[in-house]
């Protein structure tokens, strides 16, 4: 049973800390997203990769936040420094070219 | 970018009844999905359908792309259809990015 994975599930951490979460896309899956969920923007996406190039990051604030897919069964998304307000479930999904699979999502809290 | 719009934002029903939920968006579409979050929080798939009509079991879905809206229906609701139901789409030259719709909130009583 194929499926997207995602660590940690959990992360409560200081402001100014680093913080990185990871993804492993479903295999064979070219394109791998990070979606970031919060009650007042909902679902958003901050980044994507086809082909472990990325493609769009236009959604992440480009100061703190970074993605990279340093081979094809692994994604991260860092943060640093971190700030309350990055607060938020973080989803990682993939595809290929049309349906989209989402992992479990990482649920950070920074205080 | 494409609006994704969802009604009604929530709905409350007894355990068996019937429900549709839509999805109006503003632009053509590449990829259409519906989703559900479960209390836990996961994303479960329910139905990709950019166009045409789909059924899972008690789900099914219809997707006018030439009017631009989905409707999802649920029949014979169980206590476990709660949570939220999303609606995501691809627009046109949106390459692969989903816009996801604010969703619309069930809540199934016994």
């Amino acid at each position: 049973d194929a499926r997207v994975t995602q660590t940690p599930r959990h992360k409560v951490t200081e402001m100014g800390q680093e913080v990185t979460m990871r993804c492993q896309p479903i295999l064979g899956h070219n394109t791998v997203f990070w979606y970031r969920q919060t009650m007042m923007q909902g679902l958003e996406l901050l980044a994507y990769f086809r082909n472990r190039a990325p493609l769009d990051d236009s959604g992440m604030p480009k100061d703190r936040f970074s993605a990279e897919m340093p081979d094809a069964t692994l994604a991260t998304l860092k943060i640093q420094p971190s700030e309350p307000r990055d607060s938020a479930v973080y989803f990682c999904a993939s595809g290929n070219r049309a349906e989209q699979y989402f992992g479990p999502g990482t649920r950070l809290t920074v205080t | 970018g494409i609006q994704v719009e969802q009604s009604p934002p929530d709905l409350i029903l007894q355990e068996g009844a019937n429900s549709t939920l839509r999805c109006n968006f503003s632009d053509s579409v590449n990829n259409l999905q519906w989703f559900h979050q479960n209390p836990w929080g996961q994303l479960i798939n329910l139905f990709y359908i950019p166009s045409g009509t789909k059924q899972n079991g008690r789900l099914s879905a219809t997707t006018v792309a030439t009017e631009r809206y989905s409707l999802l229906y649920i029949s014979s609701s169980q206590t476990t259809d709660s949570g939220v139901y999303f609606c995501a789409v691809v627009g046109g030259t949106s390459y692969g990015k989903l816009t996801f719709g604010q969703g619309t909130i069930l809540t199934v009583h016994p």
